[in-house]
């Protein structure tokens, strides 16, 4: 009864390579997020998508590109993989509320890329 | 703007003592405060959240923690640490009222690592 999960849990690659990230969640939320968690733990929004609609893109290269195929998926693809893209990222999904507003964000168990 | 700061990056008790893991806020607007557990290579656990109800909150595991507006504060603590409590733990304010983009973005503070000794 995995609520949000992430595949795969572990990503070792080479620079240059092409990779994806795949998350889905079975919670009924409409609104899924893609977060990136540093060396040092520090986590910071990537993107939001809501009813397969992007609203949230932050100053993210454009070798990353998130994919939504319906609203319990969130795909996170990345291009030509550079040393600075090991990260752990975290997939996390809400429901929405009135007036634009989103409820509690549940998080996925990550997934941990390396670049070698 | 929304932002959050953790005042210590490290915090360490012995078991069966008080714990207590500090943030502090600053909000536009009436935010919403979360607490977020993180124990080594798992994923984020949702620990308890402020919502503009009651002040003090109660979370899962023992934990508690009050809002406090006039000192932009939302505190963490537990009477009593155990070892299972070892863990990075993450104070977060929502943008509830916002426009735009950052409406219901989540911002992290930089994290407490708590340790327990037996």
């Amino acid at each position: 009864d995995t609520a949000v999960s992430q595949t795969p849990k572990y990503l070792v690659t080479q620079m240059g390579n092409d990779k994806s990230i795949k998350c889905e969640q079975n919670l009924g939320h409409d609104t899924m997020y893609w977060y990136k968690q540093d060396s040092k733990k520090f986590l910071k929004i990537m993107f939001s998508y809501n009813n397969k609609e992007l609203i949230i893109n932050e100053t993210v290269p454009n070798r990353f590109s998130p994919k939504s195929p319906d609203k319990a998926h969130l795909n996170l693809h990345i291009n030509s993989l550079e040393l600075g893209d090991s990260a752990v990222y975290f997939c996390a999904s809400s429901a929405r509320l009135a007036g634009r507003r989103t409820d509690t964000q549940y998080f996925g168990p990550g997934t941990r890329l390396t670049v070698l | 703007a929304q932002s959050v700061t953790q005042l210590d990056s490290h915090v360490s008790v012995s078991e069966g003592t008080p714990v207590l893991l500090r943030c502090n806020y600053s909000s536009s607007y009436s935010p919403s405060l979360f607490w977020y557990v993180q124990h080594p290579n798992k994923g984020l656990q949702l620990l308890l959240k402020y919502t503009s109800a009651a002040t003090l909150v109660k979370g899962i595991n023992g934990f508690e923690a009050e809002f406090k507006k006039s000192e932009t504060s939302f505190h963490l603590t537990k009477p009593s640490a155990h070892m299972s409590d070892a863990a990075e733990y993450f104070c977060v304010v929502s943008d509830q009222m916002g426009r735009g983009s950052t409406l219901g973005r989540l911002y992290f503070g930089r994290g407490t690592q708590l340790t327990v000794w037996p």
